[in-house]
């Protein structure tokens, strides 16, 4: 069975500085990966997906994730952050294998700004 | 429009009661999910349908019940057996099992009181 695990509950970061959100799965067949934002009272929106193909994903709003099969990674990254960006980030991951297609989250990551 | 429609907003629950939460969704799609939400936590599967008339046990389905009888509704029923139902559940349905972004409704707040 799949699983997901983000190591960090809360992330701190000043405006205009990088972040990196970290995501790590498990999974014994080849996988599609999400990463998911919730904004203050809004509900749960698609940031990006790794489904194929190129490794690295990017979203419109400047964020990118690199698919890394061998670490079993799928990192979330953003070179400059604005305080609008400050939201719970949740990874997601779903087996290829069309008989098991549930999708299970991490447990969430807060992101903070400040100014 | 289309969308998901998960309603109440908020939900009270007695000892011993059962509860039955509604989730709609008018975009043809055939995959529908129910979650549960608690801080810390994250979203923690509890029953998922890749078809009407087909539903499985996701990772906490002990306690709760689902029927999908038509494609559009998916709806949750919490048992008397689930100990801890105080949490904010959430809907979500997607026009595949698996590979396709999920579309979220906008969540039932259940307090037991």
């Amino acid at each position: 069975a799949q699983s997901v695990t983000q190591l960090d509950s809360q992330v701190p970061v000043f405006e205009e500085a990088p972040v990196e959100l970290r995501c790590n799965y498990s999974s014994s067949v080849s996988v599609y990966l999400f990463w998911y934002v919730q904004y203050p009272n809004q509900g749960l929106q698609l940031l990006l997906k790794y489904l194929s193909g190129s490794t690295l994903v990017k979203s419109i709003n400047g964020f990118e994730a690199e698919f890394n099969k061998s670490q079993t990674s799928f990192h979330l990254r953003k070179p400059s952050v604005h305080i609008s960006d400050t939201a719970e980030y949740f990874c997601a991951v779903s087996d290829q294998d069309s008989s098991a297609s549930k999708i299970i989250f991490g447990s969430g990551t807060r992101l903070s700004i400040r100014p | 429009d289309g969308g998901i429609t998960q309603s109440p907003k908020y939900l009270f629950r007695k000892e011993g009661q059962n509860v039955t939460l509604s989730c709609e969704q008018n975009l043809n799609h055939d995959a529908m999910y129910w979650y549960r939400q608690d801080p810390g936590q994250g979203l923690r599967l509890i029953y998922y349908s890749q078809i009407v008339n087909d539903f499985q046990k996701g990772d906490i389905a002990e306690g709760y019940s689902v029927s999908r009888e038509k494609k559009e509704s998916f709806p949750l029923t919490v048992t008397s057996a689930q100990k801890n139902p105080t949490a904010f559940y959430l809907c979500a349905s997607s026009p595949v099992a698996g590979r396709e972004k999920l579309f979220f409704g906008s969540g039932t707040q259940l307090s037991v009181l």
